[in-house]
């Protein structure tokens, strides 16, 4: 059974950057879209971007600016830094895989495992 | 257009079929997924494809699709439903993930 977890500070200043890390066991980071998701309290979950384990990325428009989503294959884990952060990204952070099909009758994506989430909260 | 829109609340009575929904254009050239996710924990993948559910997801759920609209519908719902369900899928051009607002299932 594959599982994440995240890690990092759970406190970060304004202006400062945010710095998470998610580790996966039970299975390869290779193959598969690992993506960064985020949920303010009492909101809807935003994607952040995804990085493929050959090391392309893609990043939510509205947060490409200051996001970079790295891997490391060879410790299993994919990381996230946000810069210039202001009290709007406070938020519970998952990490979590996409799975990805395509054939001649459906194509689909989901994302099928997570992490339980961290807290960051930004203040001073 | 990357928008999914979803009702934000819906209820329905225990025992009782709700059929929760998402719009969207991409919905018209990937099938969504769908997300249960209780309070303090995170979101679960329930049905994913056509209408595929994950291993351990109970029969009553099940997923369809028309056009631009995507539902995901629960048959006999059960006091452990009441949750947030969140919708997903790419953008037209797959290169981005999108989530639906979300929506609040009350089981009354």
């Amino acid at each position: 059974q594959v599982q994440l977890q995240e890690s990092g500070p759970g406190l970060v200043k304004p202006s400062e950057t945010l710095s998470l890390t998610c580790t996966v066991s039970g299975g390869s980071i290779s193959s598969f879209y690992w993506s960064w998701i985020r949920q303010p309290p009492g909101k809807g979950l935003e994607w952040i971007g995804y990085i493929y384990y050959t090391g392309s990325s893609n990043y939510n428009p509205s947060l490409k600016s200051r996001v970079t989503i790295s891997v490391d294959t060879s410790k299993n884990q994919f990381s996230l830094k946000l810069t210039s952060v202001t009290t709007a990204d406070t938020a519970v952070y998952y990490c979590a895989r996409e799975v990805y099909h395509r054939s001649t009758v459906t194509t689909y994506y989901a994302f099928d495992f997570w992490g339980q989430g961290r807290m960051v909260t930004v203040s001073s | 257009s990357s928008e999914l829109t979803q009702d934000p609340a819906v209820s329905v009575a225990l025992g009782q079929t709700v059929r929760i929904t998402c719009q969207g254009d991409s919905l018209r050239s990937y099938y969504a997924s769908w997300y249960q996710q209780k309070p303090g924990q995170a979101p679960v993948l329930v049905i994913y494809d056509k209408n595929n559910r994950p291993s351990g997801i109970p029969d009553r759920f099940s997923g369809s699709s028309s056009g631009n609209t995507a539902s995901l519908t629960i048959t006999g719902a059960q006091a452990e439903d009441e949750a947030d369900y969140y919708c997903n899928s790419r953008d037209n051009s797959g290169n981005h993930p999108w989530f639906g607002g979300g929506t609040k299932l009350t089981v009354l």
